[in-house]
């Protein structure tokens, strides 16, 4: 089965500061998409940021990146200058197959 | 252009009824994919439609039906309502195929059983 598991259930940043989310995941495919995507308190899932597996190069917008490490299965996000607009939560997704398999989710809280 | 948008936002029902959500995708978007999110939860994945037909199942039970109408928008059906259904439904909707896998979602219905 596929799986993504998120082990940081909160996290906190001061503003400014950068923080990274860890997440692994585990899939049997050979071509496939990785994603970070953000819940604020509105609900609207918000996609932050996308990886294709087949591409050696890490995925970047503008102040959040990934370390995309595909023989260890791990897909970390790095928020940079992180503003009080970032606190959310946030979930590490794979797509086997066309649908979004999520992670249990980790809450970031920015601190002024 | 209005994004995914979702009906009602906000539901109770009686533990044994029936309820319909609604989902009309973006625009320009053929396939809509269901998720349940437990409180405290990542979603997980019910059903995803394409061209009117069922395309992708997950691990829910057959009370979880759903409908696709050609204007591509859809509805999720919760038949027999237990406690543990008490979630938000999310909607999301995508084009198919590899090329532009982003899925975009809308504000969920929160669906309360008693």
């Amino acid at each position: 089965a596929q799986t993504v598991t998120q082990s940081q259930p909160e996290m906190s940043v001061q503003e400014a500061e950068t923080v990274t989310l860890s997440c692994t995941y585990d899939t049997s495919e050979s071509d496939y998409y990785l994603f970070w995507y953000k819940q604020p308190p509105s609900r609207q899932m918000i996609l932050v940021i996308r990886q294709e597996a087949y591409k050696q190069q890490n995925a970047t917008e503008n102040r959040f990146s990934v370390n995309f490490q595909k023989a260890a299965k791990s897909f970390s996000l790095k928020i940079s200058d992180s503003q009080l607009g970032d606190a959310a939560m946030y979930f590490c997704a794979s797509d086997p197959a066309d649908k979004l398999i999520f992670g249990t989710g980790t809450r970031l809280q920015v601190f002024p | 252009d209005a994004g995914v948008t979702q009906s009602p936002t906000h539901l109770i029902k009686t533990r044994g009824q029936q309820v319909t959500l609604r989902c009309s995708p973006k625009s320009g978007h053929d396939t809509v994919s269901w998720y349940q999110q437990a409180l405290g939860q990542g979603p997980q994945f019910i059903f995803q439609y394409y061209e009117e037909e069922e395309r992708q199942r997950g691990n829910f039970p057959d009370r979880f039906s759903g409908h696709q109408f050609p204007n591509y928008s859809s509805e999720l059906n919760v038949n027999a309502l237990l406690l543990g259904d008490s979630a938000l439904y999310l909607c999301a909707s995508s084009l198919p195929g590899t090329e532009n896998t982003e899925a975009f979602f809308g504000q969920g219905t929160r669906l309360t059983v008693v």
